[in-house]
């Protein structure tokens, strides 16, 4: 399968910093990438959808000016948490998805994840 | 609405087989997915059907009725590292993944 890397792995910061993570497709163009929030002992819960060269979807309740998101090219997507809090310790996770030429979607994969510690 | 449906918790013995159950109401559909996501780690790909029927990949199986809206994860020859949760995933029109909430499966030596 495809490879999806991020980085970092783990990130511990204070309350009131900004955390990038960076999200790399390894071995394809990822037209579109996502961006999931964990929480332990809960499902996978989608924030953002972002295709290469044009502004993410958020979905309902996440907030576009908090969780800012940068898809510039076809191998990178970055989250950046703002001022970050401690309610927003989670595990953070992207996936990525190309497309082909008829228009189909490939299968989407997943990276390794970042687990954010907000102290 | 959209919803996939699977069960919370399931346990099984090693050496055995396991069947876990998936049913999906989506609007429109372009496949099902199954995940395999152990804990602490993100989810890795296992299967996708877009067709009626059944697809063989080693010890792993997935089935798919696209009229039953229901899709199944066959696990052969059970390993205790086959212990995790097993996410299955609708496509939708918009090509969108609608996730089930996961099926946390035990496996007892």
């Amino acid at each position: 399968g495809a490879v999806v890397s991020q980085h970092p792995s783990r990130v511990i910061c204070k309350s009131g910093t900004s955390v990038k993570i960076e999200c790399r497709s390894l071995d394809f163009q990822a037209t579109t990438m996502f961006w999931y929030r964990q929480f332990p002992k809960q499902s996978l819960m989608l924030m953002a959808t972002s295709n290469e060269g044009s502004k993410a979807t958020y979905e309902q309740g996440v907030e576009k000016d908090k969780f800012l998101i940068n898809h510039a090219s076809l191998t990178l997507s970055t989250l950046t948490v703002t001022s970050a809090h401690p309610e927003d310790s989670s595990f953070y996770i992207c996936s990525a998805r190309s497309t082909k030429e008829d228009g189909f979607q490939e299968t989407q994969y997943f990276g390794p994840g970042t687990r954010l510690l907000v102290l | 609405g959209q919803n996939i449906d699977q069960p919370t918790e399931m346990t099984a013995t090693e050496g055995a087989i396991v069947q876990i159950n998936c049913t999906y109401q989506t609007s429109g559909f372009n496949g099902l997915f199954w995940y395999q996501q152990h804990a602490g780690e993100a989810p890795t790909f296992l299967s996708y059907n877009v067709l009626d029927g059944l697809e063989e990949k080693g010890r792993f199986s997935s089935f798919l009725s696209r009229s039953k809206g229901y899709s199944y994860l066959l696990l052969k020859e059970l390993q205790m590292k086959d212990s995790a949760s097993y996410l299955c995933a609708a496509m939708d029109s918009n090509y969108q993944l609608i996730w089930g909430a996961g099926t946390k499966l035990i496996i007892k030596p």
